[in-house]
């Protein structure tokens, strides 16, 4: 069965400051990989996916993560965060018809 | 038009009682799942079907039970409720291997 692992519980960073949010897999197949956002009382929203193809993935609100097979890695990052951007972020990793999600990081940004 | 929908969105209710939570997607799914969200923000997959058929079933209490009366619509029922069900329960929605997952809003399940 696969594990996801997201090293970084809790990130406090300021405004305009870059983010990187680390995730690990543990799968030896195909694997499809997502990450989502959780705002605080809200359902998940899909951040970005990861299907085939060009390994750096962009997606909505300035959000990229790059796909690093040979390290099991997908790691979440934007250059300079907002204030908006204080959530839980989760990352998740299909494998057939399995979504596993990581332990989710909170991330807080002070104005 | 909502994709997935949940209700009830909150739920308080008494040790013991047995109460439902439904589900329902519009986007012409095949595959539908229950997710549980503990305090911590940790979120466990607990079923998946497809097409009406059972798929996934991790380890949960046999109290809970889902039921797919048609691939649109899942709906998990629990028995003899205990203060550990008390938690977020998520819905979701896959149209296959080239498709991410929609959820939904998420039922807020308080136990006392």
């Amino acid at each position: 069965a696969q594990s996801v692992s997201q090293h970084n519980h809790h990130v406090i960073l300021s405004e305009a400051a870059s983010l990187e949010l680390g995730c690990n897999y543990s799968y030896g197949g195909t694997v499809n990989l997502f990450w989502y956002v959780q705002y605080p009382g809200q359902h998940l929203q899909l951040l970005l996916k990861y299907f085939s193809g060009d390994p750096l993935v962009k997606g909505i609100k300035g959000f990229e993560a790059e796909f690093i097979k040979s390290k099991f890695s997908f790691n979440l990052r934007k250059p300079s965060v907002q204030w908006s951007d204080t959530a839980e972020y989760f990352c998740a990793v299909r494998a057939g018809n399995m979504l596993t999600f990581g332990g989710g990081t909170r991330l807080m940004v002070k104005p | 038009d909502t994709a997935v929908s949940q209700t009830p969105k909150y739920l308080v209710t008494q040790m013991g009682n047995d109460k439902s939570i439904k589900c329902e997607q519009n986007l012409g799914h095949d595959t539908m799942y229950w997710y549980k969200q503990d305090s911590k923000k940790f979120l466990k997959i607990m079923f998946s079907y497809n097409n009406k058929e059972l798929i996934i079933n991790e380890t949960v209490p046999n109290r809970f039970s889902p039921k797919s009366p048609d691939k649109a619509h899942l709906n998990l029922h629990i028995n003899s409720l205990e203060l550990g069900d008390s938690a977020v329960y998520f819905c979701a929605s896959s149209g296959g291997d080239s498709y991410g997952y929609t959820f939904g809003s998420g039922t807020r399940l308080t136990v006392v």
